[in-house]
């Protein structure tokens, strides 16, 4: 079963403007985490911010923050005043509580393109 | 230093050819791994390594053979490549255990096997 599902086709947006990337993810492990990754096309996977399963606010980093609703898992990251260097592959991911073995695992990706 | 560095950054071979890439951080980070990425996918986890042991072999073929020889240094060696093996090589590192921690990036070794 897909544990982490980013169904968006392509996203565009325009300069400056924000947008909102959808995540949502499935497990039955208490203790997990999320992540996104933003991944130019020079290929370097950029971590960008993080959410636990047991924070009670929302994620913020910088331009970046993360809208957690954890009754629906799903964990979408929302990117205010969007900057042309932002266009990029934006993954989704989870970590789940596995002791020293845990994987990251990604779900499939969304480009996204910045407009001028 | 938040910095994984990987090398080379480009790598083209001949299906008979064995070759290295090369993999390094000094985050004092006890965990690494390996992905490889086809164009447009998400990255698929090879190895884990935690605390130098090989903890995750997400059945690769014997053709990669993974190897940590410190706890800065992570390698895979290639032997025998197909033409499909060619992908962007992924390594990463963070802290050993728990589901808080974000795996840090190097910027990719792109195989071209011919």
């Amino acid at each position: 079963a897909q544990k982490i599902t980013q169904t968006q086709p392509g996203m565009f947006v325009q300069e400056k403007e924000a947008v909102t990337l959808d995540c949502t993810y499935d497990t039955s492990d208490p203790s997990y985490g999320l992540f996104w990754y933003k991944q130019p096309s020079s290929g370097e996977m950029i971590f960008l911010i993080y959410q636990g399963s047991y924070d009670q606010q929302n994620a913020t980093e910088g331009r970046y923050s993360l809208n957690f609703q954890k009754a629906r898992k799903s964990a979408n990251l929302v990117i205010s005043a969007s900057q042309l260097g932002d266009s990029a592959m934006y993954f989704c991911a989870m970590r789940e509580s596995a002791g020293a073995n845990s994987k990251l695992t990604f779900g499939k990706g969304i480009t996204l393109s910045v407009r001028p | 230093d938040t910095e994984v560095t990987q090398t080379p950054k480009h790598l083209v071979m001949g299906m008979t050819n064995k070759k290295s890439l090369k993999c390094e951080q000094h985050m004092g980070h006890r965990a690494m791994y390996w992905y490889k990425q086809k164009a447009k996918k998400p990255p698929e986890l090879m190895f884990v390594y935690s605390y130098e042991k090989l903890s995750i072999n997400e059945s690769v073929p014997s053709r990669f053979s993974p190897e940590c020889p410190n706890s800065s240094l992570l390698n895979l060696h290639l032997h025998a490549l197909q033409p499909e093996d060619s992908a962007l090589y992924l390594c990463a590192s963070s802290q050993a255990g728990g589901a808080s921690t974000e795996a840090f990036f190097g910027q990719g070794t792109r195989l071209t096997v011919v």
